[in-house]
Parts: C-alpha cells; sequence; structure tokens
C-alpha cells in the first residue's frame, strides 16, 4: 500500500532531551517536508527536500533539523526542544515536479514539557 | 510570500443543507495550484479538491465545488447535501508552480454538520 509512514504518534518528552521523529515513504517521491499545525495558524512548513542530500527551509525551520539520506526517508530532529516546539507534526511527500498531489503522514502529537 | 485566510473560524450546518467555506489569498504568481483540505478528527489530511489557477471552470468533486475567483484572489468550497461524516477542519492551501512542496495554508474552518 503506498503511504507515508511517521512514527511515533504521539510523543511526550522534557525540555532539552533530543528526539527524532522520522517519516518514509514507499512511493519513490522526490519531494519530502515536514509541516506543524498550530490552531488558527494552519499549516506551516518547517523544512523540505526536493532530492536526496538537497533540504531547503520553510517558513519555520528555527529549532529543527532535517536530513535526506536517502529518498525514501526525511527525519525531523529536534536538538533541543522547547516547550514552544508542542504541536503537531506532518510528513508528506510528492512524486515531483508536475504533479502536485500530496501524500501526508497520520500525523505526530508532540508535547514538550 | 503567499498568504492565506480562512475569515470563518468555525461554522455549522445542518443535515442535507449547503455550506459555504470562504478563502482568501494573496499572492504575485500568476500560475499556481489551490487545495482545500478535509482533516476530520482522526486527524488525516485529505485532499477534496483542487483548482489550477489557469482553468477558467471550477473544479467539482461530487458533492464538493469550488467557486474560483482569480481577479479577486477567493476561493471557496462549497459543500451541497452536507453530511454528518463531513464534520471536520478544512483548510485551504496555496501552492505556487515549481515551489517544492512549498504549500501555504490557511487557519482553517472548523465546520459541524447538525443531525
Amino acid at each position: 500500500e503506498a503511504q507515508v509512514t511517521q512514527n511515533p504518534r504521539y510523543l511526550i518528552t522534557v525540555t532539552g532531551k533530543k528526539l527524532t521523529v522520522t517519516c518514509s515513504q514507499n512511493m519513490n517521491h522526490e519531494y519530502m517536508s515536514w509541516y506543524r499545525q498550530d490552531p488558527g495558524l494552519g499549516l506551516r512548513q518547517i523544512y523540505y527536500s526536493m532530492n536526496v542530500e538537497v533540504t531547503d527551509k520553510g517558513d519555520v525551520p528555527e529549532g529543527y533539523k532535517v536530513s535526506r539520506k536517502e529518498k525514501r526517508n526525511f527525519p525531523l530532529i529536534l536538538e533541543s526542544p522547547s516547550p514552544n516546539q508542542t504541536s503537531l507534526y506532518f510528513c508528506a511527500s510528492r512524486p515531483g515536479q508536475g504533479n502536485e498531489k500530496l501524500f501526508f503522514g497520520s500525523g505526530t502529537q508532540l508535547s514538550v514539557l | 510570500a503567499q498568504t492565506v485566510t480562512q475569515s470563518q473560524p468555525e461554522m455549522s450546518v445542518q443535515e442535507a443543507e449547503t455550506v459555504t467555506l470562504s478563502c482568501t489569498y494573496d499572492t504575485s504568481e500568476n500560475n499556481y495550484y489551490l487545495f482545500w483540505y478535509k482533516q476530520p478528527p482522526s486527524r488525516q489530511m485529505i485532499l477534496v479538491i483542487r483548482q489550477e489557477a489557469y482553468k477558467q471552470q471550477n473544479a467539482t468533486e461530487n458533492r464538493f465545488s469550488v467557486n474560483f475567483q482569480k481577479a479577486a484572489k477567493s476561493f471557496s468550497l462549497k459543500i451541497s447535501d452536507s453530511q454528518l461524516g463531513d464534520t471536520a477542519m478544512y483548510f485551504c492551501a496555496f501552492m505556487k508552480l515549481n515551489a517544492g512542496n512549498m504549500l501555504t495554508f490557511g487557519g482553517g474552518t472548523r465546520l459541524m454538520v447538525k443531525p
């Protein structure tokens, strides 16, 4: 089944403890990205990648890191999480230029205490 | 930079009736895509409908249709014959051509369909 898989679905952590949210797609998509969703603000893009080893900042990149060492994986790293990073996170992918349909993961609800 | 505004944070409609969700956007681009996404309580993001800016004809998908006014930069979603399963958060989104995965979302409208 074609899908974008995010893990974990729920995560509670404490300030300063490094964490990684994984994202994997099995559709050989070129484009992948991370969004955070906050009430009243909709979804905002954190980082995106247009191919292996190619990443770029979105609208709200501060406090986050990403890597794209393989085409299928695009992990989101919080080196030192803070309470203002408490949010719902989505990974998404799409085939590439000329195909604008996005496939979303099921979301990760992160709480930083 | 693009902005997308949804001016109705919450709406409600009776089952079987019609409801229209508003969306306006601001851009200097001429070619772009517009989308409506549905997010039910499961949190899943579901594509409802999309519109290419170069197409004058309004997109339709079964009970869902849009009113795309390019000059006014308006992109409203009409849901006909509302069903209880339409209860969800709805997001309007904008993507310019050749923009990677750069989607700009509105703040969302929470729709409640009442029996």
